[in-house]
């Protein structure tokens, strides 16, 4: 069956920092990929996504690249800031209307 | 972008009691919503598939006479937790994909805020 896998957090930043989150999948066929965040005490808000192979999903600073030969989809930002802090899923999708699969999370702190 | 409300978006209760969590999609129509769970510093279990106008589908381990889902509209779906226990508090999240007429390859979901059930 499909499957995420993200490195184990929790990973702590100074404030400027570079940032990568590394995500594997498994998955048949060609999959939708997605980061979500989640701030304390809230839901999960879409922060990017890639729908195929070599696409760049970015926002707010974040991006990450589809890499259909490496089954990899990681984040990365090149300066982060404290309002970063929070839980990042990698997740994938395989159509439309099924759930998505989610990795188990990575908590990052960023600390001034 | 499509909006997904729940409500309430924390509740305690008391041992024993049922609790109704619903989950909207507020500016579009949803044939399938999913309900999610999280415990703390954890990941989402995905819980069940709810299907407007025919039965949910549950995941396996997941007890449908205690968690029955309901998807009354295309809008609505609810999560009613029966008999709760201290066991069953956790952080509920739905989430849901507008209807594309099967044309659309594109998966977005979008999450409700969640809701936060304490059992005492």
């Amino acid at each position: 069956g499909n499957s995420v896998t993200q490195m184990e957090g929790p990973v702590t930043l100074s404030e400027e920092a570079f940032l990568t989150i590394n995500c594997t999948y498994t998955a048949t066929g060609y999959p939708s990929l997605f980061w979500y965040v989640q701030y304390p005490g809230e839901g999960l808000q879409l922060l990017l996504k890639a729908t195929k192979a070599d696409d760049k999903g970015s926002n707010k600073g974040f991006e990450a690249t589809y890499r259909k030969e490496t089954t990899s989809f990681h984040l990365e930002k090149g300066s982060v800031q404290v309002s970063d802090s929070a839980v990042y899923f990698c997740a994938l999708s395989d159509r439309g209307n099924t759930p998505l699969v989610f990795g188990k999370g990575t908590r990052l702190s960023v600390i001034a | 972008g499509a909006v997904v409300s729940q409500h309430p978006s924390w509740v305690i209760c008391k041992s024993g009691t049922s609790v109704k969590i619903e989950c909207r999609s507020l500016d579009f129509q949803a044939t399938t919503m999913f309900w999610y769970r999280q415990f703390p510093k954890q990941s989402l279990m995905l819980m069940a598939t709810s299907n407007e106008g025919s039965k949910a589908t549950y995941e396996q381990g997941v007890e449908k006479d205690k968690f029955l889902i309901n998807h009354a509209s295309l809008t609505l779906s609810t999560l009613t937790v029966t008999s709760a226990h201290p066991e069953d508090s956790s952080f509920y999240i739905c989430s849901a994909s507008p209807d594309s007429g099967g044309h659309s390859s594109y998966n977005e979901q979008f999450f409700g805020p969640g809701t936060r059930l304490t059992v005492l």
